[in-house]
């Protein structure tokens, strides 16, 4: 069946480092792929998203490339900030006879100053 | 404008008591979801209605029943709560089939419940 694998958390870094998440996918068909963010205490909230292969989903600072032959979607972002400490999620989205979305588990990020 | 919002915040039931948690839309969505949010498992689908009217079993439906009588308020009802309810449960609309593939869920801000 569908499903999303992520990398398993949490991701502790410094503020201004280098951030990946990793993010690998098993689909039938061809999804559309998302990544959501759930800061504390608060419900999830769309990040960015990708439709078809190479197609790169960018927003504050973050993006990832829809990777078809590597069934992958990882997200990176260049420096990140105390603020960016949430959960990630990655889903993909297939038709099922309505739009179902599969999410991953989640990957907690902490940011220290 | 205020999104998608659920009540209540937080409930704490004991086994065998029942309560409905309420989620309401102001964007005009067709597609409504419950789902439930637990340590390790990320969110699975509960229930699910793609239109006023209409309901669907999701992945974990068990236990769960929901009814959506106004297109901008979609039920969920505990009829019989048990420890293994216990969860975070989390609202979300989407324009549906109009949005396609690449549409976008909004979700609620959660509703956290204990069952004892």
């Amino acid at each position: 069946g569908d499903s999303v694998t992520q990398m398993e958390g949490p991701v502790t870094l410094s503020e201004e480092a280098f951030l990946t998440i990793n993010c690998t996918y098993t689909a039938t068909g061809y999804p559309s792929l998302f990544w959501y963010v759930q800061y504390p205490g608060e419900g999830l909230q769309l990040l960015l998203k990708a439709t078809k292969a190479d197609d790169k989903g960018s927003n504050k600072g973050f993006e990832a490339t829809y990777r078809k032959e590597t069934t992958s979607f990882h997200l990176e972002k260049g420096s990140v900030q105390v603020s960016d400490s949430a959960v990630y999620f990655c889903a993909l989205m297939v038709n099922t006879g309505f739009q179902k979305l599969v999410f991953g588990t989640g990957t907690r990020l902490l940011v220290s100053p | 404008n205020a999104g998608v919002t659920q009540t209540p915040k937080f409930r704490v039931l004991k086994t065998g008591q029942s309560m409905t948690l309420l989620c309401a839309q102001d964007m005009n969505h067709e597609y409504m979801y419950w789902y439930r949010q637990d340590p390790g498992m990320g969110l699975r689908l509960i229930h699910y209605s793609v239109g006023e009217g209409t309901t669907a079993k999701g992945e974990v439906p068990d236990g769960y029943n929901v009814s959506r009588l106004k297109k901008q308020n979609f039920l969920l009802g505990l009829e019989s709560a048990a420890p293994s309810q216990t969860s975070v449960y989390f609202c979300a609309s989407s324009y549906g089939l109009a949005g396609g593939l690449t549409d976008t869920q909004y979700f609620g801000p959660g509703t956290r419940l204990t069952v004892l």
